[in-house]
């Protein structure tokens, strides 16, 4: 099982449709959550944390939580072609990939295309 | 606040020639920093963490012998591709992490490194 899965995509929705990104964890004990957004070519940019179960929104951008579920989404209201992307989910968890010690671990991605 | 930089942006060396590759905090202390690698298509993959003024540790898998890391203060890590072939050819991310931001990490913008 993956530290961390989200559906590669790639997700297309049109402009103005709000666009969903699942992502799930297997650290039952991760406390903090971030959505990273990587544009092609270019270095993640932290969009958004969240660290409590429940809902958090940043203008367009709301980061929904459940940890009893291992879940945590992002979803984008008002989709625009700027927002095409892949966007990252990365809890800061257990990595058995270096036995103890506790990290951002990187989910593979979803590739988000929002259509004019 | 969070600007991270590095140096340089691109860089095209001969194999077996070594490579330095400088990561800053401009506007904070970080106290971990982190070096990430990317391969075209594919998520981040932790190389190595460290400290300031502590030996860094590497994830499974990467030598450390051939990526060496030097966390001379806590605005410069360094990364040096020792002996690099055609497969190191990959986008080398940095990031930094301060206490002040709890598990927050804030990314360079990437070092393209193409070994010919």
């Amino acid at each position: 099982q993956k530290e961390v899965e989200q559906n590669s995509g790639p997700l297309s929705v049109p402009e103005g449709a709000i666009a969903s990104l699942n992502c799930t964890y297997s650290d039952r004990v991760s406390q903090s959550f971030f959505w990273y957004r990587q544009y092609s070519g270019k270095s993640p940019e932290l969009i958004m944390s969240i660290y409590s179960n429940g809902d958090k929104e940043d203008g367009r951008f709301t980061a929904q939580l459940n940890k009893a579920s291992q879940y945590v989404s992002l979803l984008i209201r008002d989709s625009q072609p700027s927002d095409s992307a892949t966007y990252l989910c990365a809890p800061f968890t257990l990595s058995y990939s270096s036995g103890s010690a506790r990290q951002l671990t990187f989910g593979s991605g979803t590739q988000l295309t929002v259509l004019p | 606040g969070a600007v991270v930089s590095q140096h340089p942006s691109r860089v095209i060396c001969k194999s077996g020639t070594s490579v330095k590759i400088e990561c800053r905090s401009l506007d904070f202390q970080a106290t971990t920093m982190f070096w990430y690698r990317q391969f075209p298509k594919q998520s981040l993959m932790l190389m190595a963490t460290s400290n300031e003024g502590s030996k860094a540790t590497y994830e499974q898998g990467v030598e450390k012998d051939k990526f060496l890391i030097n966390h001379a203060s806590l605005t410069l890590s360094t990364l040096t591709v020792t002996s690099a072939h055609p497969e190191d050819s990959s986008f080398y991310i940095c990031s930094a992490r301060a206490h002040k931001w709890g598990d927050e990490q804030y990314f360079g913008p990437g070092t393209r490194l193409t070994v010919t």
